[in-house]
């Protein structure tokens, strides 16, 4: 059981660069979530996911974009990258709304 | 106002001492209430659930949740350097599909 597992740990992506960071959880949670972390910060919720193919928008959607086409699989995507997307991205699952939430290793991006 | 408030921090605090960490909140549906403990360079991790007003205690932690005053804290007893951490108190409601985070508080225990 490897709970929540994000893919790649790091990256470095050049301004305008596309990319899709990767969430699998194997908990078969009907609820998923991405989140941001800046220093300093809290964690801002970007996309979140009730169950497959229902998504919904947090409070930092923009610039992003998410599908949820199976319970296991949340994959996040950057379009034309922006410096301001340089930041510690977070991936988290739960069985329903209140629950704890399970959250992955984190994928640490920089982009330049 | 924020919906739930947190000192930064950071705390610091001699090994063996009691810790308190403490969050406020201002919505009255909050029905459960976390604290995630996130190390330097990794994913939060849970500490301690709890649902409704009371006490839990786990070990050397005791997560209390006053519903009345609007106000959770965690406390932790005989503090170890391994403690030292960033603490994220984390609440959600029934029909709330999402939990709302605190900024989290930088603890360092010395020893």
């Amino acid at each position: 059981n490897a709970g929540v597992t994000q893919t790649p740990k790091f990256r470095i992506l050049k301004i305008g660069q596309s990319m899709t960071l990767q969430c699998t959880q194997d908990m078969n949670h009907n609820y998923m979530y991405w989140y941001r972390q800046d220093p300093g910060m809290g964690l801002k919720l970007i996309y979140y996911s009730v169950g497959a193919g229902i998504t919904d928008k947090g409070e930092v959607p923009n610039g992003y974009n998410v599908s949820r086409s199976t319970t296991e699989d949340f994959p996040l995507r950057l379009e034309l990258a922006a410096p301001s997307q340089t930041s510690v991205y977070f991936c988290a699952s739960s069985w329903r709304s209140g629950n704890e939430q399970f959250f992955g290793p984190g994928t640490r991006l920089t982009v330049l | 106002q924020k919906e739930v408030e947190q000192d930064p921090g950071p705390l610091s605090v001699p090994e063996g001492a009691i810790v308190s960490l403490n969050c406020t909140y201002s919505n009255s549906a909050f029905q459960y209430f976390m604290w995630y403990r996130q190390y330097s360079r990794k994913g939060p991790e849970l500490l301690m659930y709890t649902y409704s007003s009371g006490n839990k205690e786990d070990g050397r932690f005791t997560a209390q949740v006053d519903k009345s005053s609007k106000y959770i804290s965690l406390f932790i007893r005989d503090s170890q350097p391994s403690d030292s951490a960033t603490y994220l108190c984390a609440m959600g409601s029934e029909y709330g599909n999402k939990l709302v985070f605190g900024a989290g508080t930088i603890l360092r225990v010395k020893s």
